[in-house]
């Protein structure tokens, strides 16, 4: 059975700096693509950033690049998201998504997601 | 790049032929997908290469289209498809989403 875990999620002041993490089992994690999706309750889903099986090809969206950065470690099959000079802005739920193949396609499979507040 | 979905809700009746449009920006060949995400659940993929039904997808929902107009179809609308419905373009990064469409039970 597919499983992602994400943790990490917190109250932070703006500014300020979090990791997330999705730990994953049920599947050979460096076969996959793996992607941030994020979604602020009750509203629409925003992709923010993906990463290639390796990790050796990342990509973000306008919003958040040069702010977050994605990474992978294989040997944990662990994603991480460290996200730096948050704003109120980001403020959402994260959910770390499984591709449906090793480069950037659709996501077959989501964690529950963890919330992400940014507030003074 | 945007995806623009339309309409943005919808309301039907069970048994209905419910078509969702969702219209890219610029060519994206088939390298489309749609969620489904029910209230207070993830997202789940219905169909990728806008057309490709995901496995364990009733065979009532369907996609089709290529280049900047794709439709996701629900033949006979149930009351389990009571979801917001998102397309997602994958052609290259950025890997935008459609707005929503809400689909609600008249």
């Amino acid at each position: 059975e597919v499983r992602l875990v994400e943790s990490g999620g917190g109250l932070v002041h703006p500014g300020g700096s979090q990791r997330l993490s999705c730990a994953v089992s049920g599947f050979t994690f460096s076969d996959y693509a793996m992607t941030w999706v994020r979604q602020v309750p009750g509203k629409g889903l925003e992709w923010v950033s993906s990463i290639t099986g390796s990790g050796s090809s990342t990509f973000y969206a306008d919003s958040v690049d040069g702010r977050f950065t994605i990474s992978r470690d294989n040997s944990k099959n662990t994603l991480y998201l460290q996200m730096n000079s948050l704003r109120a802005e980001d403020t959402a739920i994260y959910y770390c998504a499984k591709d449906l193949t090793y480069v950037l396609t659709g996501f077959d499979s989501w964690g529950q997601g963890t919330l992400v507040t940014v507030s003074s | 790049i945007q995806m623009t979905q339309s309409p943005s809700s919808l309301s039907a009746s069970v048994g209905d032929r419910v078509t969702i449009t969702c219209r890219a920006s610029h060519g994206i060949s088939n390298y489309l997908v749609w969620y489904q995400q029910k209230p207070g659940k993830v997202p789940k993929l219905l169909i990728y290469a806008a057309s490709t039904l995901q496995s364990g997808v009733p065979s009532r929902f369907s996609g089709s289209g290529s280049g900047t107009d794709f439709t996701l179809t629900i033949s006979s609308l149930q009351p389990e498809d009571v979801a917001t419905y998102y397309c997602q373009k994958y052609d290259s990064a950025p890997l935008t989403f459609g707005g929503g469409t809400k689909v609600e039970i008249k």
